[in-house]
Formats: C-alpha cells, structure tokens, sequence
C-alpha cells in the first residue's frame, strides 16, 4: 500500500491564485482530514469527511473548500490564496471502525507572496 | 483554542536518558493519541490509549493518563539519537466525536 499520498510536495502561489492540493489514499479508509500545521501552532483541522460525499467544517475552514466523491480522493480547493495561507498542509485517513489511528501524509508546503 | 497543551515546549537530553513530556487537556476525551513528527515529515501515530485506561506500553514508550487531573505522560525510556523528533498529543473529545485536536507538540532533541 502506498498510504496517504499527497501532491505536490511544494507549492509557491501569488495572493489571488487559486489551486487544489490532492490527497488520495489506498487504505479504503472512510474519515479523511486535513490539517495546517504553522510554527508554533500544532496541527488545527481544516476540514473533515467521514465518507464519500460527506464534509464538515474544522476548526479554521475559512479560505478553503473541499469535497468527496470517492472513498480514495480528498482534494483541498484555496480559491483566491492569501499569504495567512502560507503553511503546511497535512492530510489524514483513518478507519472509521472506532477510534483508530490517523495515517499522515507527507505534506505540501505552500507559500503565497 | 487548542485543546491539549504539551509541556515542556523543547526538551533536550543526553543519548541513554529518560525522556518526559506531558500534555494537558480541557474537556472531557474519548482517548487520547500520542504522535511523533521528524524533522520536514508527516505524524507517525505511537500510542493510543483510551479514557478508562490508565497506562500503556510500547516497546521503550509509556503513557500514563489521569483523567482526573485531565493530563498524560508520555516517557521515553533509554532514548537514543534516532528519537530525536517533535512529540504531539492529540484528543479524541466527547462532543464532536470525529476529531482530532492537537496540541502545540514537544521539541525533543537527544544528544550523542
């Protein structure tokens, strides 16, 4: 299994710029997650789904949209980039038999100038 | 606001020595999960245990939990270079169920 494949690696975007950062998983994992990860900050939740065609709304969703039309696929959408968006982003998938452990992917490292 | 706050913020120790790092959380948890970060990487999940349990053990790792005093300890036993890392603890709450809340994470840093 590949687990928790995220594309790309790094990502420098100008403010106004849209773009869509990918994460796919060959787990059949039901939940999937993303994070931002900022210096200092931990990890905070963006936005979550607990199964194809469900979403909800982290803990700062604002600037970001998602969405969830296979168990495999969990795109990130940034419409319009600002530079407060400049992070590290960090999706997840877990089993959604229990609470189990969250797989991690890599990571995309986005700057906006 | 962040539900689990990790203490110390960096922790750096001699190659062989004994490693603690605490967190502490607000609300009430279902389970609370111990994760490790190397340096440009993804989390690794280490240890999960649950809210009626009070300690567990994995290889050189051991968490205690007092939901009493909602905290948890993560201790690293003979620690060598290689655990050279950022330790986070995350929450599984109560309320809102299909969360994960992170704390701000331990910078642990072993000396040869």
């Amino acid at each position: 299994n590949a687990g928790v494949t995220q594309t790309p690696k790094f990502q420098v975007l100008k403010t106004g710029q849209s773009m869509t950062l990918q994460c796919a998983q060959d787990m059949n994992h039901e939940y999937m997650s993303w994070y931002r990860q900022d210096p200092g900050m931990g990890l905070r939740l963006i936005h979550y789904s607990v199964g194809a065609g469900i979403t909800d709304q982290g803990e700062v969703p604002n600037g970001y949209n998602v969405s969830r039309s296979t168990t495999e696929d969990f795109p990130l959408r940034l419409l319009s980039a600002a530079p407060s968006q400049t992070s590290v982003y960090f999706c997840a998938s877990r089993s959604g038999q229990g609470w189990n452990e969250q797989y991690f992917g890599p990571g995309t490292r986005l700057t906006v100038t | 606001s962040q539900q689990g706050e990790e203490d110390p913020q960096a922790l750096s120790i001699q190659e062989g020595e004994n490693a603690t790092m605490n967190c502490s959380y607000k609300t009430s948890i279902n389970n609370l999960q111990w994760y490790r970060q190397n340096s440009g990487r993804g989390l690794v999940h280490l240890i999960l245990i649950r809210s009626n349990e009070r300690e567990k053990h994995s290889g050189r790792l051991r968490v205690t939990l007092d939901t009493s005093k909602k905290s948890s300890s993560l201790l690293i036993t003979a620690s060598r270079a290689a655990d050279t890392a950022s330790y986070f603890c995350a929450t599984v709450l109560v309320q809102g169920a299909q969360k994960l809340v992170f704390g701000q994470g331990t910078r642990l840093t072993i000396n040869p």
